[in-house]
C-alpha cells in the first residue's frame, strides 16, 4: 500500500508565474484535502474534494487557487499569477470514510518558493 | 470556531528524561484530537488520536495523550525520549465524525522538540 505521493517536492518560480502542484492520494481513499503550511506555522485547511465534488473551500483559498480532481482519484492545484506570500508547503492528505473512523494520511509536500 | 494552543514553541529535554509536550483546544462542539509528528522535509504522520471513549490514548513509537474535558487539554508524554523523537509535533483538532460533514483539521502552530545526548 503507496502512500500519499506528490510532485514536485520543490518549486521555485518567479513571481506573477503560474504553478500547478499534483496529489495522488492512496487508493480508494474518498476524500483528499490541501492544506498549506507557511513557516514556523501549522497546516491550514484549504479545501477538500469528496470523490470528485469540491465540497468546501477555505477563505485562504484566493481566486488565484484552483483545484481540481477529475476522476476522483488524484488531484491538481494551480496558483495563478503567483506572489511572495504564496510561498510555502502546500500539503495533501487522503482518507477514507466509509466507516466513521476517519483519518488523514499526509503526502510529503511541495514547497513553493516565490521569487 | 475551533482552536488549538501549543504551548511553549520549542522543548529540550535530554536523552531518557520525561517528553511533555502541552496542548489546549477551544471548540463548541465535543472534539475529535489529534497528535502528528513532522520531520524534516517530511509530511504528517499520525501519532495518536481520540475520539470517543477512553481518555488515555497510547500512540505509536510509546506516546500518549490524555484527554482533559474539564482543562480543555490533550497533552502528548512519553516516559522516555530518545534521540530519534527529535521533531516538530503538531496537536490538531476536528469536529466529530457524521455524514456528511467537513473533517478538516484545525492546527496548532507545533512544538520542536530537540532531544539532548
Amino acid at each position: 500500500d503507496t502512500g500519499v505521493s506528490q510532485d514536485p517536492r520543490h518549486k521555485i518560480t518567479k513571481r506573477g508565474q503560474n504553478v500547478t502542484f499534483r496529489c495522488d492520494p492512496i487508493s480508494e481513499h474518498n476524500r483528499l484535502y490541501w492544506y498549506r503550511q507557511t513557516l514556523g506555522q501549522g497546516p491550514e485547511f484549504l479545501t477538500y474534494f469528496q470523490n470528485e465534488a469540491q465540497l468546501e473551500k477555505s477563505r485562504l483559498l484566493s481566486d488565484r487557487f484552483s483545484a481540481e480532481r477529475p476522476k476522483g482519484s488524484f488531484s491538481t492545484l494551480e496558483i495563478q499569477r503567483t506572489e511572495q506570500g504564496d510561498s510555502a508547503m502546500y500539503l495533501c492528505a487522503s482518507s477514507f470514510t466509509q466507516t466513521l473512523q476517519e483519518t488523514q494520511y499526509f503526502g510529503p509536500g511541495t514547497r513553493l518558493l516565490v521569487l | 470556531a475551533q482552536s488549538v494552543t501549543q504551548l511553549g514553541s520549542h522543548v529540550s529535554v535530554s536523552e531518557g528524561a520525561l517528553v511533555l509536550l502541552r496542548c489546549n483546544y477551544s471548540s463548541s462542539v465535543p472534539p475529535y484530537l489529534f497528535w502528528y509528528v513532522q520531520y524534516p522535509n517530511q509530511g504528517l504522520q499520525l501519532l495518536l488520536k481520540y475520539t470517543t471513549g477512553a481518555t488515555l490514548v497510547k500512540g505509536i513509537n510509546g506516546f500518549e495523550a490524555e484527554f482533559k474535558k474539564s482543562e480543555t487539554s490533550f497533552h502528548l508524554t512519553k516516559p522516555s525520549a530518545h534521540m530519534s523523537d527529535a521533531a516538530e509535533y503538531f496537536c490538531a483538532v476536528s469536529r466529530p465524525w457524521s455524514s456528511g460533514s467537513a473533517r478538516q483539521l484545525t492546527f496548532g502552530s507545533g512544538t520542536q522538540l530537540t532531544v539532548l545526548p
